[in-house]
């Protein structure tokens, strides 16, 4: 079975200038999450998905901040205008329905904004 | 406060020496994941337990639900365990969110 794929798996960037990564979770699984994790940091989560709608985007900062699942496969996550502190891993997982099911993660974009 | 916590948040040890990390949660939750993270960034999913305990080779995961405590052990540990160990639970009232520790980054020396 294919992981999770993100691209590109690094990134530097300026600040204020916009940034996008890419996420195509496992085949079949509904469930797509956005995490950001800063060094020394757990991951926080940004966005989560199911199919193609938004289950909770509260962590999201929305002035900034956007992402997409349009045919509930594949996801976008855009940062514009991008500032120091987005300095991250952003790391995406994906899942089947079920509280109970586990997560697969993929390698993260590494995002530096001077 | 954090709804995970973890300790220690860094841990250096010798190798062949039993490792313990643990994991303190707040909230009611349906699962307790133990993750490995490892330099280059991607994250593994070592153990998912709601109960009772789980073994995985020279990995142990336990969890006391009553006490809203998990541990993660490390028998004859390795250099290659060294790593960045996460503790993430999946609370009840959560539509399947995660909720992450700040992870525990564990050395092991030769």
């Amino acid at each position: 079975e294919a992981g999770v794929a993100q691209s590109p798996r690094y990134k530097i960037i300026e600040k204020r200038q916009s940034v996008a990564f890419w996420c195509n979770p496992i085949s079949g699984h509904a469930t797509l999450y956005w995490y950001q994790q800063i060094l020394g940091q757990g991951p926080k989560l940004l966005i989560q998905f199911q199919n193609n709608g938004v289950v909770d985007d509260s962590q999201l900062p929305k002035d900034r901040f956007s992402a997409e699942r349009l045919k509930g496969v594949d996801s976008t996550l855009k940062i514009q205008p991008a500032k120091l502190e987005d300095s991250a891993v952003y790391l995406c997982a994906s899942g089947l329905t079920g509280n109970n099911s586990p997560l697969h993660f993929g390698n993260g974009t590494r995002l530096t904004v001077t | 406060k954090n709804e995970v916590e973890q300790s220690p948040q860094n841990l250096t040890a010798q190798e062949g020496e039993f490792i313990t990390i643990n994991c303190s949660y707040s909230v009611g939750i349906s699962a307790l994941h133990w993750l490995q993270q490892h330099p280059g960034g991607g994250i593994v999913s070592l153990f998912m337990l709601s109960s009772g305990k789980k073994k995985h080779g020279r990995l142990i995961a336990t969890i006391n639900i009553q006490e809203k405590h998990s541990s993660l052990h490390i028998t004859a540990s390795h250099p290659r365990d060294s790593a960045v160990y996460i503790c993430a639970v999946r609370p009840i009232q959560g539509a399947q969110k995660l909720v992450f520790g700040q992870g525990t980054r564990l050395t092991i020396n030769p």
